[in-house]
């Protein structure tokens, strides 16, 4: 079945710095998603593309829907430390199923 | 305010024992979803319901079970028969309609089977 590849896995930054994290895929999806979970706690949406090219912005957030609708890229800039947690992608297949396929994950750690 | 409401937030279970965790929303939603999570993993979808009274079989469908009687509530039974009960599980809805599939989440109810 369909698969994301989400990297990195992991990572430490010092607060203030930005932060990069992209999925890719071999196929490809008609909605890419980004949600961030808290320790503990239900995934929440942060951004949601829809087109190929779409980049969209969320205060501090940036995703961008790749061209080839094979991947997505999600740039937080100037970190805070209530960024910690992790930050999934998910991706919609087309074909008309309901069923996201998601990323495992990438876990951020702020620095104050 | 909508939402989703999962319930218990922390559940004990000794081997051998059925459980059920609660799902209802009230988001007038179409679909709901149960997905389990476990460290490092991303999220595995083990049953879906677009519509009342209709279910379907997800990745990870074995050892679990699912009722849909009402469009509100889409309760999941972890049996016996599941043999790594322990893990994470979130339920989640949509609108439901192709192309608009966005979820949303449920904050979680942590199964520890001992």
């Amino acid at each position: 079945g369909q698969q994301l590849n989400q990297s990195p896995q992991s990572m430490f930054i010092q607060e203030g710095e930005d932060v990069s994290m992209n999925c890719t895929s071999s196929s490809i999806f008609n909605t890419w998603l980004w949600y961030k979970q808290d320790p503990g706690e239900g995934p929440v949406l942060l951004i949601a593309l829809y087109k190929a090219g779409e980049l969209t912005s969320n205060g501090r957030l940036t995703a961008q829907f790749g061209i080839t609708r094979k991947d997505s890229f999600l740039n937080i800039s100037a970190s805070i430390p209530s960024d910690v947690g992790i930050y999934f992608c998910a991706g919609l297949p087309p074909g008309g199923s309901e069923k996201l396929v998601f990323g495992k994950g990438m876990k951020l750690t702020v620095n104050p | 305010d909508g939402g989703i409401t999962q319930s218990p937030k922390y559940l004990f279970r000794k081997e051998g024992q059925n459980v059920t965790l609660s799902c209802e929303q009230n988001l007038n939603h179409d679909a709901m979803y149960w997905y389990r999570q476990d460290p490092g993993q991303g999220l595995r979808l083990i049953y879906y319901s677009q519509i009342v009274n209709d279910f379907q079989k997800g990745d990870i469908a074995e050892g679990y079970s699912v009722s849909r009687e009402k469009k509100e509530s889409f309760p999941l039974t972890v049996t016996s028969a599941q043999k790594n009960p322990t893990a994470f599980y979130l339920c989640a809805s949509s609108i439901g309609r192709a192309g608009a599939n966005v979820l949303t989440f449920g904050a979680g109810s942590r199964l520890t089977v001992l």
